[in-house]
């Protein structure tokens, strides 16, 4: 069952443009993640959004949580060929505070390919 | 800090074989964590250790998979006797009690098992 889905799976367009990743789920979390994976390399963690409704600010990525924590989505700005690479989403259930280990859920990942 | 530190890169065994990957996590860090990334399935936690003792490992896919911390900075995943359905990409992730959930992941170990 995968608890998080991740739409679209692939995108590819031209530099300048802009685009949103969504990631949903039917589940709660308390928290979400977003992380970018390049080539060869393991996922790097970009943010952690904790309120519904919270928007958080990377340079020119912008992430939201939804409302209800079910959902959450990753606007891109102006793509850029450094914005390449996958783009995961990771629901934390069970942790509160921080201090203890909340489970993760992985999403399956967007392929994002921004061409010169 | 060198950060989460993998070994092999990459590993090309004969089906059978035994495969050990190795993970050096981050100083100081409380938990230890390791994954299997496949194109299939995505990012799947196979089990996770909090200060050297193993809390979760019901992502272990069956009892060929064990792994191991003997101390808080050295861990191992082992695979015995490995299946072509185990070539996959190992990740290992640690982090801090203080933030349990910020993971630092290592580079990955790539294995194929033909």
């Amino acid at each position: 069952t995968q608890l998080l889905e991740q739409s679209p799976q692939f995108l590819s367009i031209q530099e300048g443009e802009n685009l949103t990743v969504y990631c949903n789920s039917s589940s709660v979390f308390s928290s979400l993640q977003w992380y970018r994976q390049e080539p060869g390399e393991g996922p790097v963690l970009l943010v952690t959004v904790v309120t519904g409704g919270e928007v958080k600010k990377l340079k020119r990525l912008t992430f939201q949580f939804g409302d209800a924590r079910k959902d959450s989505s990753l606007h891109i700005t102006a793509a850029q060929p450094g914005d390449t690479g996958l783009y995961l989403c990771a629901g934390v259930k069970g942790n509160a505070g921080g201090t203890s280990y909340g489970k993760l859920t992985f999403g399956q990942g967007t392929i994002l390919t921004v061409h010169p | 800090d060198a950060g989460v530190i993998q070994s092999p890169r990459h590993e090309v065994t004969e089906m059978g074989q035994e495969v050990t990957l190795r993970c050096k996590p981050i100083s100081g860090h409380d938990y230890l964590f390791w994954y299997r990334q496949t194109m299939m399935r995505g990012l799947e936690l196979l089990i996770y250790f909090n200060n050297n003792v193993p809390i979760d490992d019901s992502g272990m896919p069956e009892d060929r998979f064990s792994a191991k911390m003997p101390n808080a900075s050295f861990s191992t995943l082992k695979i015995q006797p490995s299946e072509p359905r185990d070539s996959a990409v190992y990740f290992c992730a640690s982090s801090h009690n203080s933030g349990a959930n910020v993971l630092t992941f290592g580079a990955g170990s790539r294995l194929t098992v033909l």
